[in-house]
């Protein structure tokens, strides 16, 4: 069954170093996302992305943050310089559309845990 | 102020027991979704209720979706061991965005042998 990945598993960083997460989306899926989960803390919604550009994004998706589709495969979240508080699991999923009811099933990928000292 | 609360937090139970979940809201949703995550891993989709009043079943799970559609449930029969796990009700608002997933806290699930 088609799965999302995500690649690393586990990224460790010092504080104000860039960091870029990557992820395959499911390869029939047109939408792709960003979630993060601090831990303990509900999964929160960062970016929707379609048609290679930004579609919404939440208060937290800040000018440190950007998205990019480099090939037909990819799809990164890059934070430029990190911060103590972007410590968190960061989710990657992807939907077949976004117009309603099945269409919006999103499917995550397993995440990457970053940790910022 | 909680969009979605999920009850209870915490639920521990016996090998055999039935249980209920229930995800609660004061705001419609037009569709919800119920997510099982396992620690250090990523949600996994187990169902998507869209119309208001829907029963789902998948084996010994029943999902339901509240006639207004601002409330679910999730109902476990004879609950097994390998249900253990984080339960995570997620909808996108009518209001709002059709991307944009809304997610409960969850219910943290343990099936003692």
């Amino acid at each position: 069954e088609p799965e999302v990945t995500q690649t690393p598993s586990h990224q460790v960083t010092q504080m104000g170093q860039e960091v870029i997460l990557r992820c395959v989306p499911i390869s029939n899926h047109l939408y792709f996302y960003w979630y993060r989960q601090i831990l303990g803390q509900k999964v929160e919604f960062l970016v929707s992305f379609y048609n290679n550009e930004i579609s919404e994004k939440s208060e937290i998706f800040d000018d440190q943050f950007s998205v990019e589709r480099p090939d037909g495969s990819n799809f990164t979240l890059k934070i430029r310089s990190t911060k103590l508080e972007d410590s968190a699991m960061y989710f990657c999923a992807s939907s077949p559309g976004a117009s309603g009811g099945l269409l919006n099933q999103q499917f995550f990928g397993p995440g990457t845990r970053l940790t910022v000292l | 102020t909680q969009l979605l609360e999920q009850s209870p937090q915490f639920l521990s139970i016996q090998e055999g027991e039935n249980l209920t979940v229930y995800c609660n809201s004061s705001s419609v949703f037009s569709s919800l979704q119920w997510y099982r995550q396992e620690p250090g891993e990523g949600p996994v989709l187990l169902v998507t209720v869209v119309t208001g009043g829907e029963v789902k079943k998948l084996k010994r799970l029943t999902f339901q979706f509240g006639d207004a559609r601002k409330d679910s449930s999730l109902h476990i029969t004879a609950a097994q061991p390998g249900d253990t796990g984080l339960y995570l009700c997620a909808g996108f608002l009518s209001s709002g965005s059709a991307r944009q997933l809304t997610f409960g806290s969850g219910t943290q699930l343990t099936v003692l042998p």
